[in-house]
């Protein structure tokens, strides 16, 4: 069985500082995905990463794959009270009778405050 | 457009007692995906369609666990006899084919007492 260690699981921090967040496997996966969650809603997709050693930059968030594709890391610059939420990652295997199903880690909890 | 929707949004039910939770995908998707999310825990697989078929059930927990998706676009998830420790969210996510990006409803969330 494949699995996603996330770490922090919690993480308060405060309006303007930096954070990442860490997502580490023993197995490789073909690609990862991070996503964000609010309460009450299902996960929203931010980025999938698929080379080794990738780097991928959405407004201030940065998101890394690992070069043997079996860890990721999202960080923050400049965190924001809308940062605020659940940040998921999600491991994918191509090809087989994976699907494209996505192994999901436990998570992180993102709290920003004004 | 619609995204994917998941009805009801809560449901408290007695242990053993039967449920059924439904998932209304996109339009022309055919892909669909079932998770089950406890508290504080990421989502875990339970089951993946593709077409009115279930070609991937091995997340199901038990045997009181069973889905259908007889047209290929709605979807029903059924359990048997809850349990307590069936309470969660589950979450239901399609996609226009497997390995496209999934698209996630708010889910159901299950109080089993």
């Amino acid at each position: 069985t494949q699995l996603l260690e996330q770490s922090p699981q919690f993480l308060s921090i405060q309006e303007g500082e930096n954070l990442t967040v860490y997502c580490n496997s023993s197995s490789v996966f073909s690609s990862l995905q991070w996503y964000r969650q609010e309460p009450g809603e299902g996960p929203v997709l931010l980025v999938t990463v698929v080379t080794g050693g990738e780097v991928k930059k959405l407004k201030r968030l940065t998101f890394q794959f690992g070069d043997a594709r079996k860890d990721s890391s999202l960080h923050i610059t400049a965190a924001q009270p809308g940062d605020t939420g659940l940040y998921l990652c999600a491991g994918i295997n191509a090809g087989g009778t994976s699907y494209g199903k996505l192994t999901f880690g436990q998570g992180t909890i993102l709290t920003v405050h004004p | 457009g619609a995204g994917v929707s998941q009805t009801p949004s809560n449901k408290v039910t007695e242990k053993g007692k039967y449920v059924e939770l439904r998932c209304d995908p996109i339009s022309g998707h055919t892909a669909l995906y079932w998770y089950r999310q406890s508290l504080g825990q990421g989502p875990e697989f339970l089951i993946y369609f593709q077409g009115t078929g279930a070609a991937d059930d091995s997340g199901l927990p038990n045997d009181r666990f069973f889905a259908v998706r007889p047209e290929g676009s709605v979807s029903t998830l059924k359990i048997q006899r809850t349990e307590r420790g069936d309470s969660a969210v589950y979450l239901c996510a399609s996609s226009i084919r497997s390995y496209n990006e999934q698209f996630f409803g708010p889910g159901t969330r299950l109080t089993v007492l």
